[in-house]
C-alpha cells in the first residue's frame, strides 16, 4: 500500500533530551513537510524539503532539525533547545501542489 | 499578509441536517484552496481542492465547496450530515509552486443523534 508512515505514534521525552521522529513515504513524492499542531492554533510549518539533500526552514524551525538523505525519508529531531516541545507532529508529502498527511506522532515532555 | 480565517471554532448540527463551514482567505495571487478533515488523534485527510476552472468542486464523503473570488471565500458544504462526519475541518491556501500551505485554525464539528 502506498502511503506515509510516522513512528512512533506516542513518544515521551525527559527534559534536556533530543528525540527523533520518523517519517517515511512510498508515494514517490519529491516534497516533504513537518508540521506542529497545538490545540486552537491549526498547523504550523517547521521544515520542508523539495528535493533530496535540500531543506528550508518553515515558520517555527527554532529548536528543530531535519535531514533529507533519501527521497523516502524526512526525519525530524526535536532538540533540547525547543522550549515547549509537547505537541502533535504531522509529516506530509506532496506532489502537484497537493499535500498528503501521515497519521502523526504525539510527543510529550515529562 | 496572507491568511486564512475559519470564523467558527465549534459547530453543532443534528444528524441529517445540512452543513456549511466557512473559510475566508487573504491572498495576493490566485490561490489554490483545500479542505482537510481530521479525526481525533489522526492525520489530515484531503476532502477536496480547487486549482482553477469550475468554482463548485466535489470531494469525497459527499462534500462540496464553492470558490467565490469576490467574497474571498471557499465554504465547505454537505447536504445531509452523518454522525461519522464529526471531526475537525481545516481550510488551507497555497499558491502554485510555493510548496507552502497556510492553514486556518480549524472548525470542530459535533453531530447530534
Amino acid at each position: 500500500d502506498g502511503g506515509i508512515t510516522q513512528s512512533p505514534k506516542y513518544l515521551f521525552r525527559k527534559e534536556g533530551q533530543n528525540v527523533t521522529l520518523s517519517c517515511e513515504q512510498n508515494l514517490n513524492h519529491d516534497a516533504m513537510y513537518w508540521y506542529r499542531q497545538d490545540p486552537g492554533q491549526g498547523l504550523r510549518l517547521i521544515y520542508y524539503s523539495q528535493i533530496v539533500n535540500d531543506f528550508q526552514k518553515g515558520d517555527i524551525a527554532e529548536g528543530y532539525s531535519v535531514s533529507r538523505e533519501k527521497k523516502e525519508s524526512f526525519p525530524l529531531t526535536v532538540t533540547s533547545a525547543q522550549k515547549n516541545p509537547t505537541a502533535f507532529y504531522l509529516c506530509a508529502s506532496g506532489k502537484a501542489d497537493t499535500q498528503y498527511f501521515g497519521p502523526g506522532t504525539r510527543l510529550t515532555v515529562l | 499578509a496572507q491568511s486564512v480565517t475559519q470564523p467558527d471554532i465549534h459547530i453543532t448540527v443534528s444528524e441529517g441536517a445540512s452543513l456549511e463551514l466557512r473559510c475566508n482567505y487573504s491572498y495576493g495571487a490566485t490561490p489554490y484552496l483545500f479542505w482537510y478533515v481530521q479525526s481525533p488523534g489522526q492525520g489530515l485527510q484531503l476532502l477536496l481542492k480547487y486549482f482553477s476552472g469550475d468554482t463548485l468542486v466535489q470531494g469525497i464523503k459527499g462534500f462540496e465547496a464553492e470558490f467565490k473570488r469576490s467574497q474571498s471565500s471557499f465554504n465547505l458544504r454537505k447536504p445531509s450530515v452523518h454522525w461519522s462526519d464529526a471531526a475537525e475541518y481545516f481550510c488551507a491556501v497555497a499558491s502554485s509552486g510555493t510548496y507552502k500551505y497556510i492553514f486556518g485554525t480549524g472548525t470542530r464539528l459535533k453531530v447530534l443523534a
